[in-house]
């Protein structure tokens, strides 16, 4: 069945980059997708990538796909304090469902 | 600019109570979900309505039930809450226009407890 991992925490010091990592089983969903969830707020679409691109780069956030590897990744340069928050990953649709699968979530600490 | 909203924002309820969560959106989409958060296990999908006067069970259901009363709300109900169902809770909404799919949009969430 599908399934995406991620890792629970990273911790990077304000200015560096960071680099949050997700895995995924099943390689038929139309999009790849990276949400935000501050202290106490819903979900926030940061960027989503098609299925069939290898990179997509937005301001500060660059996303990279490795189809092969099954491997997703967001990059966030000149990491803030404000970018402290949970980082989710999530794939779909599959088929004719809108259905997306969530990856557990990351949690971001960044420190001065 | 409302998007998704979800009421109530917190509940705290005892074990065997019932009661209903809100959700209704405004922008049109035809799909709607019901989502709970726990820590450690990400967002895991409870129902989700494709259309008005639809509805299937997602990965967790079993407990609840919903009811997409119009294409902007879908409620979801507890019958006799139970401290397992201790969550949160997050709607979603999402629409496909032409061959893609836009993006789910989600409230801020129903901070539940169960005594």
């Amino acid at each position: 069945g599908e399934d995406v991992e991620q890792s629970l925490f990273l911790s990077v010091r304000e200015g560096d980059s960071s680099v949050i990592n997700c895995t995924y089983t099943d390689s038929s969903s139309t999009y790849l997708y990276w949400y935000k969830q501050e202290p106490g707020a819903g979900l926030q679409l940061l960027t989503y990538i098609f299925s069939n691109m290898d990179m997509k780069q937005d301001q500060r956030l660059t996303v990279l796909l490795n189809k092969k590897d099954k491997h997703l990744s967001l990059r966030i340069a000149d990491t803030q304090t404000g970018d402290s928050a949970i980082y989710f990953c999530a794939e779909g649709p599959f088929y004719n469902t809108d259905k997306l699968i969530f990856g557990t979530g990351t949690r971001l600490q960044v420190f001065p | 600019n409302a998007g998704v909203t979800q009421t109530p924002k917190f509940q705290v309820l005892k074990t065997g109570q019932s009661m209903t969560l809100q959700c209704a959106q405004d922008m049109n989409h035809n799909s709607m979900y019901w989502y709970r958060q726990d820590p450690g296990m990400g967002l895991r999908l409870i129902y989700y309505s494709a259309s008005e006067g639809t509805t299937d069970k997602g990965e967790v259901p079993n407990g609840y039930n919903v009811s997409r009363l119009n294409k902007r709300e879908f409620s979801l109900r507890l019958e006799s809450a139970a401290p397992s169902q201790t969550s949160v809770y997050f709607c979603a909404s999402s629409d496909r226009t032409g061959s893609s799919n836009q993006p789910q949009h989600f409230g801020d969430g129903t901070r539940l407890s169960i005594l």
